[in-house]
């Protein structure tokens, strides 16, 4: 069964950078049937998709975050990485990392997030 | 941008059937598959419709998706409503590489 673990400060500084990583268990990242992606959710409020890989290299991020966001992937330790830099306190948020199936399925686009990990609470305070 | 807006809530009461909307704000949300999620307090999301109307194994037949052209909206249906199906529900889709979710919908069960 894949399980994904997210870890990582839970505190980090305005200006600072964020840097979380994603563990893999059941499931390699290196497959080439699924996408790896980053989802956060500041405190009482709705899911932002934050940016997605693909075992080849990969990446796509969200418009409004592409400036300050770094995906990268170590398969060696079966884990993915997030660094977003210069931080402020609308970054506070639960991340969660997640499988993501993304595909052409009968002319239509399936991206879809499933499992995802239980979520790490990272809060931006001096 | 490609939005997807959701009412803030519903609420209903054990046994009936509700209806959660789920609406792009342009293009054609049946371009790309929708998807739901439901997630409880303190817990991560977890899928209860994929690809418009597929139910993942382990999700009850009370959940049903569907997606509606004329209105351009998905709709996420539970019928003999839980007190445990109290909840808040996302959809999400796709446009150009990039993951939408809507905004999210309260579920109150009472």
């Amino acid at each position: 069964q894949l399980q994904l673990q997210e870890s990582g400060p839970g505190l980090v500084k305005p200006s600072e950078t964020l840097s979380l990583t994603c563990t893999v268990s059941g499931g390699s990242i290196s497959s080439r049937s699924y996408y790896w992606g980053w989802i956060r959710q500041p405190p009482g409020m709705g899911l932002e998709w934050i940016g997605s890989f693909f075992y080849s290299g990969s990446t796509y991020y969200n418009p409004s975050l592409r400036s300050r966001v770094t995906i990268s992937v170590d398969t060696s330790k079966n884990q993915f990485s997030l660094k977003l830099s210069s931080v402020t306190a609308a970054d506070t948020a639960v991340y969660y990392c997640a499988r993501q199936l993304w595909f052409e399925v009968r002319n239509r686009t399936l991206n879809w997030f499933d499992p995802w990990g239980q979520g790490t609470l990272v809060t931006v305070s001096s | 941008n490609f939005m997807l807006t959701q009412p803030h809530s519903v609420s209903e009461s054990p046994g009936k059937t509700v209806t959660i909307s789920c609406t792009g704000n342009s293009g054609s949300i049946a371009s790309n598959y929708v998807q739901w999620y439901q997630q409880r307090p303190g817990s991560a999301p977890t899928t209860v419709i994929y690809e418009n109307n597929q139910r993942p194994s382990g999700v009850p037949g009370r959940f049903s998706g569907s997606i509606d052209s004329s209105s351009n909206s998905a709709s996420l249906t539970i019928s003999g409503l839980k007190t445990e199906d109290e909840a808040d529900y996302y959809c999400q889709s796709y446009d150009t590489s990039i993951g939408v979710f809507g905004g999210g919908t309260k579920l109150t069960v009472l």
